[in-house]
């Protein structure tokens, strides 16, 4: 079956880092993705990672791929008020399945 | 803004009322998505178009709702007789679909937030 698991909260404060975990149902995933959604907009595609690949860097992302445990995560260094958001991770089986998001709050 | 474009950004419409929305995707993409967003949820995937092909259609898609994309370029998604469950954010989706790599990802518009008095 298809499920994508994640936490549903975060709380982290500025300036430190944030790391937002998943865990998803199915091997034949080739891409996974992190999405970004600030209050009353859309959906931006922050970073993606293929399936045989381990770890990513972008800038202050970071993602990592456990393929054996079918675990994924999001690391942001420095993490800053802009960073206030719901992150979704998301498998691809041409439909995307995404979990249910993580709201990363920012203390100050 | 991906360059995916929806209209309108918000409908108020009373129940048993039709709406349409509608999705204009990056001009280059011929796979085009639906999802539906509910308060505290992920997006659930509605159905997809490979150029004016319906390919598929998730079992949430009730014989109320039907989607077209007629020429292959932008796409509209019908809501017949609303109900108050219908509520919810509709994204519009586009991706490069055939070939192989990051062509898979999809880039979402600002979506069509419905409320159904």
């Amino acid at each position: 079956g298809e499920d994508v698991e994640q936490s549903l909260f975060l709380s982290v404060r500025e300036g430190d880092s944030s790391v937002i975990n998943c865990t998803y149902t199915d091997s034949s995933s080739t891409y996974l993705y992190w999405y970004k959604q600030e209050p009353g907009a859309g959906l931006q595609l922050l970073t993606y990672i293929f399936s045989n690949m381990d770890m990513k860097q972008d800038q202050r992302l970071t993602v990592l791929l456990n393929k054996k445990d079918k675990h994924l995560s999001l690391r942001i260094a420095d993490t800053q008020t802009g960073d206030s958001a719901i992150y979704f991770c998301a498998e691809n089986h041409d439909k995307i399945i995404f979990g249910k998001g993580t709201r990363l709050h920012i203390l100050p | 803004d991906t360059g995916v474009s929806q209209n309108p950004r918000h409908k108020i419409t009373k129940r048993g009322q039709n709406v349409t929305f509608r999705c204009d995707p990056i001009s280059e993409h011929n796979r085009l998505y639906w999802y539906r967003q509910t308060l505290g949820q992920g997006p659930e995937f509605l159905t997809y178009f490979q150029n004016e092909a319906q390919l598929e259609k998730s079992r949430l898609l009730s014989d109320r709702f039907s989607a077209e994309r007629p020429k292959g370029s932008f796409s509209t998604l019908e809501i017949q007789r609303t109900e108050q469950g219908d509520s919810a954010m509709y994204l519009c989706a586009s991706s490069l679909g055939g070939q192989r790599g990051a062509w898979k990802t999809q880039y979402f518009g600002p979506g069509t937030r419905l409320l159904v008095l």
